[in-house]
């Protein structure tokens, strides 16, 4: 079947160090998967941070960077300098466009960014 | 305003209790979804709905209904709740005509069985 795993938290790191959380997929049913980055910050619902729909391109936001290598079937999330206020749990989720959107969750890794 | 909402936030029942969790969106999204979150696993479907009348079954459908009565309200049914229902559920919306394929989700309901 499908899935997502990604690094298993918690995840603790300096402010201005850089970060990277690995994901990699498997998308045995899905012909043309899409791929997503969502977070929850502490007292807030779950949020998309980003996403990427074709296979070679990258996705940024907040300094936030991933990009969909379907060689290598991985998702990674990177940032070059975290802050505080990236502390959250981040998910990376596999689409499946051809099935109504129906999103493959990971686990979930938990963020803590140290001041 | 929140688009996607969901109700009751927390709710304690009884084993062997009917539970109805609702949600209501006004994205005007066709698509809406329903998952569960278990710690040390990530959200998982239980049923999804692509239009008012439609329900289908997701990844982890057993124990559950849905019912979808208008394009803004998608509710999930526990007929017989059971201590492993004890859960965080979260409603979503989402739909391809905006091209994005990515879900909106609401603030999740605590649901503890006992």
């Amino acid at each position: 079947g499908d899935s997502v795993t990604q690094t298993e938290g918690p995840v603790t790191v300096s402010e201005s160090e850089s970060l990277i959380i690995n994901c990699t997929y498997s998308a045995t049913s899905i012909a043309y998967p899409n791929l997503f980055w969502y977070v929850r910050y502490p007292g807030e619902g779950l949020q998309l941070l980003l996403k990427v729909i074709t296979a070679g391109q990258k996705g940024s936001s907040r300094g936030f960077e991933a990009t969909y290598n379907k060689e290598t079937t991985s998702f990674h999330l990177q940032k070059a300098s975290v802050q505080e206020s990236d502390s959250a749990v981040y998910y990376c989720a596999l689409g499946d466009r051809g099935s109504f959107n129906k999103l493959t969750f990971g686990a979930g890794t938990r963020l803590a960014v140290c001041p | 305003e929140a688009a996607v909402t969901q109700s009751p936030r927390n709710k304690v029942a009884v084993t062997g209790g009917k539970v109805t969790l609702s949600c209501n969106q006004t994205n005007n999204h066709n698509n809406m979804y329903w998952y569960r979150q278990d710690t040390g696993h990530g959200l998982r479907l239980i049923h999804y709905s692509y239009g008012a009348g439609s329900t289908e079954k997701g990844d982890i459908p057993d124990g559950y209904k849905a019912s979808r009565p208008s394009q803004e309200n998608f509710s999930l049914i526990l007929e017989l709740a059971t201590p492993s229902q004890t859960s965080v559920y979260f409603c979503a919306s989402g739909d391809a005509g905006t091209g994005g394929y990515e879900q909106y989700f609401g603030p999740g309901t605590r649901l503890t069985v006992l």
